[in-house]
């Protein structure tokens, strides 16, 4: 089946800790976006790529880094410098020219 | 840059009435698209529409793309249309903005 893989569906940071959120999509997409969304409130942009080995901040970027290595795969790294990282992390494609967003079920991260 | 505002921020329907959203934006844009997210928090994308309407089951959308608005008409509600209807339009830089979402209740 075609589609927007997230994983972990739960993932749990420990202070100073870095972790990754996987994202991958097998719909050929061209460009692949990062969204966090916080309790009641709607998506902002982490970070979003139109091709592969290139990628561009957001409106929310600080704290966070991505890499696009793979046209499939757009893995989200939280690091140890986002201070409020607790938020549900929402990964989308779409074809370059169209921008029809479609959504990976999502990764809702919690801080111990 | 590019401003998204929703209409209303909250909504409760009873089963059966129909309601109407609305998307307004503070410029002028390619396409827009409307999202429903459930209550489990999967986006599921139900309509792309640069403009004109376009209809999908109860659902319909219309965009006027020369006045900056568009509207998400949902009819004969069902308690599975509840949760949160979103609006997102692309910027000139490529990346895709969202509103601040609508929340409806659909009540028995």
């Amino acid at each position: 089946d075609g589609g927007i893989t997230q994983s972990p569906k739960y993932l749990f940071r420990k202070e100073g800790q870095n972790v990754t959120l996987s994202c991958e999509q097998n719909l050929n997409h061209d460009a692949m976006y990062w969204y966090r969304q916080d309790p009641g409130q709607g998506l902002r942009l982490i970070y979003y790529s139109q091709i592969v080995n290139d990628f561009q901040k957001g409106d929310i970027a600080e704290g966070y880094s991505v890499s696009r290595e793979k046209k499939e795969s757009f893995p989200l790294t939280v690091t140890s410098a986002q201070k409020n990282p607790t938020a549900f992390y929402l990964c989308a494609s779409t074809y370059k020219t169209q921008k029809r967003l479609f959504f990976g079920s999502g990764t809702q991260l919690s801080v111990l | 840059g590019i401003q998204v505002e929703q209409s209303p921020p909250d909504l409760i329907l009873q089963e059966g009435a129909n309601s109407t959203l609305r998307c307004n934006f503070s410029d002028s844009v390619n396409n827009l698209q409307w999202f429903h997210q459930n209550p489990w928090g999967q986006l599921i994308n139900l309509f792309y529409i640069p403009s004109g309407t376009k209809q999908n089951g109860r659902l319909s959308a219309t965009t006027v793309a020369t006045e900056r608005y568009s509207l998400l008409y949902i009819s004969s509600s069902q308690t599975t249309d509840s949760g949160v209807y979103f609006c997102a339009v692309p910027t000139s830089y490529d990346k895709v903005i969202f509103g601040p979402g609508t929340s409806l209740s659909v009540i028995p």
